[in-house]
């Protein structure tokens, strides 16, 4: 098995443009979740799916940021309009029998 | 709510020398919980769980862990530490039955030959 896919490893994008990272998760896994990671904040979980429904999205920061999981292969994370305070790299992780799998993460930088 | 504290947020160990990195958590039910080691650049990866049963876990790469219920902790241990162990080491618990883990802010170890 490749393990959760995430893309882009790395992206660089200037305030105010709209970022999206995908996330392939693990072939018959029911649970994704994203989670951010700074230095100041640690890893904090922004939303999570259950059967590409959305569950708990009580960790996005704010409007600007959107989650869609439009089947069980595949889903996205949408920043718009980007801020330099969203700087971050953010993993996605995909879920079953009570255990998480990581993928490598996607680095941001916001200029 | 639960919680997680790893009370050392950096620890230097000899190469060779036992290591013990500390997890508390904060729950009112036996949790399931875990720990997770990450490279630098590199996503986390699952050293060990513990569901329920036996209380010491044995986990990837000589690394295992004791749950304490008395004690509220599930503390991991490694008997000889190699250079390839330096990384960040996460404690997570997971209560209820979603795959939500909750994470601790995390060790890093450094580890000096």
């Amino acid at each position: 098995d490749a393990g959760v896919i995430q893309s882009p490893r790395h992206e660089v994008t200037e305030m105010g443009q709209e970022v999206t990272l995908r996330c392939k998760p693990i072939s018959g896994h029911d649970y994704l979740f994203w989670y951010r990671q700074t230095m100041m904040r640690g890893l904090e979980l922004l939303i999570y799916f259950n059967n590409n429904v959305p569950i708990d999205d009580s960790g996005m920061p704010e409007d600007r940021f959107s989650a869609k999981m439009p089947n069980a292969s595949f889903s996205t994370l949408k920043i718009q309009p980007s801020e330099p305070r969203d700087s971050a790299v953010y993993f996605c992780a995909s879920g079953y029998a009570g255990e998480l799998f990581f993928g490598e993460g996607s680095r941001l930088t916001v200029l | 709510a639960q919680s997680v504290t790893q009370p050392d947020i950096h620890i230097t160990v000899s190469e060779g020398a036992s290591l013990e990195l500390r997890c508390n958590y904060s729950y009112g039910a036996t949790p399931y919980l875990f720990w997770y080691v990450q490279s630098p650049g590199q996503g986390l990866q699952l050293l060990l769980k513990y569901f329920s049963g036996d209380t010491l876990v044995q986990g990837i790469k000589g690394f295992e862990a004791e749950f304490k219920r008395s004690q509220s902790s599930f503390n991991l241990r490694k008997p000889s530490v190699h250079w390839s162990d330096a990384a960040e080491y996460f404690c997570a618990v997971r209560t209820g039955t979603a795959s939500k883990l909750t994470f601790g802010t995390g060790t890093r170890l450094q580890v000096t030959l």
